[in-house]
């Protein structure tokens, strides 16, 4: 079945450490993928998006997320984590329908 | 700004009781979806309709109805709620559909069912 895999389900870092949370997906031929946040009480928000060209797509709030083809992957990358990105991200994949199908999640607590 | 607004924000049911989860937006989208959010499955959609008077299913629609009559609101109906239906609902919707991903997201009604 077509998924979206988030293998990190928990993430504890402390203040100015680089971040690399993961996201597989198993869909063939084009896709477009998103990661989205849910900051604590908060509802769900874009991060980022990616269509197509420069695989390496940057967001807000200094995230940025590198789409591999060959690895059927968009791993969200930020250099150095503050306090405030504490926050539950997900990854999610369009396959050019009306369905947006998202990953499990990844918790990410940032320590000070 | 309104956006997205969904109620009631918090439910509590009987098994077998039935309830609908209302959800509107004020920005003349067409497309409007419904997610559940369970600890450690992340979101999963449940019906989705891209205008009035079209709905379709979605990962998980047992159990779910939906109705879409305007364009402004998208109810989910629980017609005989069971436990399993236990979750956290966010409503979502677009002005472009699914496929540019820009869902702007309601603020989750949570549902238990005893």
């Amino acid at each position: 079945a077509q998924s979206v895999s988030q293998h990190n389900h928990h993430v504890i870092l402390s203040e100015a450490a680089s971040l690399e949370l993961g996201c597989n997906y198993s869909y063939g031929g084009t896709v477009n993928l998103f990661w989205y946040v849910q900051y604590p009480g908060q509802h769900l928000q874009l991060l980022l998006k990616y269509f197509s060209g420069d695989p390496l797509v940057k967001g807000i709030k200094g995230f940025e997320a590198e789409f591999i083809k060959s690895k059927f992957s968009f791993n969200l990358r930020k250099p150095s984590v503050q306090w405030s990105d504490t926050a539950e991200y997900f990854c999610a994949v369009n396959r050019d329908t009306d369905k947006l199908i998202f990953g499990t999640g990844t918790r990410l607590q940032v320590f000070p | 700004n309104a956006g997205v607004t969904q109620t009631p924000k918090f439910q509590v049911l009987k098994t077998g009781q039935s309830m609908t989860l209302q959800c509107a937006q004020d920005m003349n989208h067409e497309y409007m979806s419904w997610y559940r959010q369970d600890p450690g499955m992340g979101l999963r959609l449940i019906h989705y309709s891209v205008g009035a008077g079209i709905t379709d299913q979605g990962e998980v629609p047992n159990g779910y109805n939906v109705s879409r009559s305007t364009t402004e609101d998208f109810p989910l109906r629980l017609l005989s709620a069971a436990p399993s239906q236990t979750s956290v609902y966010f409503c979502a919707s677009s002005y472009s559909g699914a496929y540019t991903g820009e869902l702007f997201f309601g603020e989750g009604s949570r549902l238990t069912v005893l």
